[in-house]
């Protein structure tokens, strides 16, 4: 399989304060990355599409002004949560996806971050 | 809207039999399909994915297709209690996103 980095897996803030997540693709190139969202016991939530080089695209519901995404390289994406509140505690995940043979995308998760607003 | 379903569990089965988990899907535009493994407090991890009617298999595990009727299935053989995780059944349409059931819980008993 592909390997996808996340950093940092776990981050403590004060509410008001900003966090940012970056992904990385160590051994392939990722076009597309995705950031999804995960509360305990919850299927994973979809949160934006993240194109390299252009803006990401958000999923209903998901304030983008909050939610800032950078898909700077094929490599690395970043999601910066601003202005943290309790509300925003979760499981943040990341996946890349990979060009697989038989021209279908895989999409691999990075570990996730686990953040938690006091 | 394109929804994905599974049984939510819990599927128990007992260290060395097989485990078999079902996934039903609505879009018939759907190309392209896959099995993640989750354990507790970690991330998905891809363990089958599958494109063509018919079988696929990877070790013990084995992903079977029908897209006439919009299903797709995975076996796990000889399981294991590592095995015990929550299996995410996911669906894509060409390019697309993917769309993901809401995981099937399984525990392998010792």
């Amino acid at each position: 399989g592909a390997v996808v980095s996340q950093h940092p897996s776990r981050v403590i803030c004060k509410s008001g304060t900003s966090v940012k997540i970056e992904c990385r693709s160590l051994d392939f190139q990722a076009t597309t990355m995705f950031w999804y969202r995960q509360f305990p016991k919850q299927s994973l939530m979809l949160m934006a599409t993240s194109n390299e080089g252009s803006k990401a695209t958000y999923e209903q519901g998901v304030e983008k002004d909050k939610f800032l995404i950078n898909h700077a390289s094929l490599t690395l994406s970043t999601l910066t949560v601003t202005s943290a509140h309790p509300e925003d505690s979760s499981f943040y995940i990341c996946s890349a996806e990979r060009l697989a043979r038989g021209s279908y995308n895989e999409q691999f998760f990075g570990p996730g971050t686990r953040l938690t607003v006091l | 809207q394109k929804e994905v379903e599974q049984n939510s569990g819990p599927l128990s089965v007992p260290e060395g039999a097989i485990a078999s988990l079902n996934c039903t899907y609505s879009d018939r535009g759907s190309q392209s399909f896959f099995w993640y493994r989750q354990y507790s407090g970690k991330s998905p991890e891809l363990i089958m994915s599958i494109y063509s009617n018919g079988d696929k298999e990877d070790g013990r595990f084995t992903a079977q297709l029908n897209k006439a009727s919009q299903y797709v299935s995975l076996l796990i053989r000889d399981s294991q209690p590592s095995d015990s995780a929550t299996y995410l059944c996911a669906v894509k349409e060409g390019d697309y996103k993917l769309s993901f059931g809401a995981g099937t819980t399984v525990t392998v008993r010792a």
